[in-house]
């Protein structure tokens, strides 16, 4: 039932980009964003609602592909401060509360 | 300014002596969850409280237990803490709206077990 992300694991150098994505067996109502940073909670980046959204600030940007029960999430000309681990959090229906957490992605963007 | 504030950061206990780890919003928020995170793993939901109503998550063990005395407040009991258990502790809460689910986390407890 976890969501599957992909890469596991990613080394960029600052002002590259990156893709990282989460599949679900489930069908999707939501899709979070979450990045966290070690020994820190995590962060709330954003959220995609079904019926195909796009979501984007600064740099860093999403897609929610309902059909194919996945979501992607896009970093463009990366920064050291994009450093940490990406989250995907899948809500599987209206008002259930839960979020069921992605494997995880670690992003380490190095000088 | 924290909005999700977990009490003690860290918290070293011993096998099997009871512990209590605390959690409080200043967000008014309805919902709080108590998640346990293992290295390199993601969160994983141990029970949330929709108002008063506790839902437990079906593989949370029994060790596990839960008090939300007021909205502000939640506390994660473990009656008789292994060594498998020490782990990132995570509270979070949310404003249910539909289809806005988004959580807000605190800093977490990181729990160690002797």
């Amino acid at each position: 039932q976890q969501p599957v992300q992909s890469p596991q694991a990613v080394i960029l150098r600052e002002g590259e980009d990156a893709v990282i994505n989460c599949s679900s067996s489930k069908a999707l109502y939501s899709v979070h964003w979450y990045r966290q940073k070690h020994g820190e909670a995590p962060v709330f980046l954003m959220i995609l609602l079904k019926g195909g959204e796009q979501k984007g600030h600064d740099k860093i940007s999403a897609s929610f592909n309902e059909k194919k029960q996945q979501s992607s999430l896009y970093l463009t000309a990366s920064q050291l401060s994009y450093s940490g681990t990406y989250f995907c959090g899948t809500e599987w229906q209206t008002g259930a509360n839960n979020l069921f957490f992605g494997t995880g992605t670690r992003l380490t963007v190095i000088p | 300014d924290a909005m999700v504030i977990q009490n003690p950061r860290y918290q070293v206990t011993q096998f099997g002596k009871p512990v209590t780890l605390s959690c409080s919003q200043t967000l008014n928020h309805n919902v709080m969850y108590w998640y346990q995170q293992k290295s390199s793993q993601a969160p994983k939901l141990l029970f949330h409280y929709y108002d008063k109503d506790f839902n437990n998550e079906a593989d949370t063990p029994d060790n596990f237990q839960s008090r939300r005395p007021n909205t502000s407040f939640c506390f994660l009991d473990i009656r008789s803490p292994g060594l498998g258990d020490a782990a990132m502790y995570l509270c979070a809460t949310s404003r249910t709206r539909q289809g806005q689910n988004i959580q807000y986390f605190g800093a977490g407890t990181r729990l160690s077990v002797l």
